[in-house]
């Protein structure tokens, strides 16, 4: 079936180093791919999007990889700092499905000081 | 930018009990609304969506239901909840027509405890 995941459910990293969390995906028609990062007790929150047509996207800190040959996208936060300490969620979509996400299970980044 | 506003919060029901959430947007019209729920450390399942008012499309059975009374409202009800109903409900909205590449966005969601 349709999945969208993540390689590891924790990563653990040094304040000032650079994170990286990756993800896989099964459907070659998703055309659309966004990252959430999602605070305890918080809802996700809009982090950067990439479209298939495209095969990095940087934004503040963050940048996306899309790697459509073998499903994999990853995000990539320079200079991690302890507010960065969220679980990231994965998302994709596919044309025509009205928008509809499909999420991976999460991630937690923990920033150690 | 659309902000998603979602009451209450937490809330705590007994086994048996009628539930009604909701969800407001404000800062845009005619949006895509999603209702999700979220079991603890996991991903998001997607339970409705509707593209207007009155248009509710279920995505998975279910003891819940949902309803689009107006544009910019989503409630998520249920007539007698069961244990499993527990959780944490996000509702989210989409901007934009067609199936233009646009991100969700989250309101901070209800945590729900049944008892």
């Amino acid at each position: 079936g349709e999945s969208v995941g993540l390689h590891l459910p924790t990563l653990s990293v040094q304040e000032g180093d650079n994170s990286i969390i990756n993800c896989a995906y099964s459907n070659s028609a998703s055309d659309y791919f966004i990252w959430y990062k999602q605070e305890s007790g918080k809802g996700p929150q809009f982090i950067i999007d990439i479209r298939s047509n495209m095969d990095k996207r940087q934004g503040q800190r963050v940048t996306v990889l899309l790697n459509k040959t073998v499903k994999h996208l990853s995000l990539q936060i320079a200079a991690t700092q302890p507010g960065d300490s969220a679980v990231y969620f994965c998302a994709g979509t596919k044309r025509g499905s009205q928008g509809n996400l499909i999420f991976g299970k999460g991630t937690k980044l923990s920033v150690k000081p | 930018s659309q902000t998603i506003h979602q009451w209450p919060a937490t809330l705590v029901q007994p086994v048996g009990s009628p539930l009604s959430l909701e969800c407001t947007v404000e800062g845009t019209s005619n949006p895509n609304l999603y209702w999700y729920r979220q079991a603890a450390g996991r991903g998001l399942q997607l339970l409705f969506y509707s593209v207007g008012i009155g248009q509710i499309s279920s995505e998975v059975p279910q003891n819940l239901s949902a309803s689009r009374p107006q544009d910019r409202q989503f409630i998520l009800s249920s007539k007698k909840l069961l244990l499993s109903d527990s959780g944490f409900y996000l509702c989210a909205c989409r901007t934009g027509t067609g199936v233009g590449d646009q991100p969700q966005h989250f309101g901070d969601g209800t945590r729900l405890s049944i008892l």
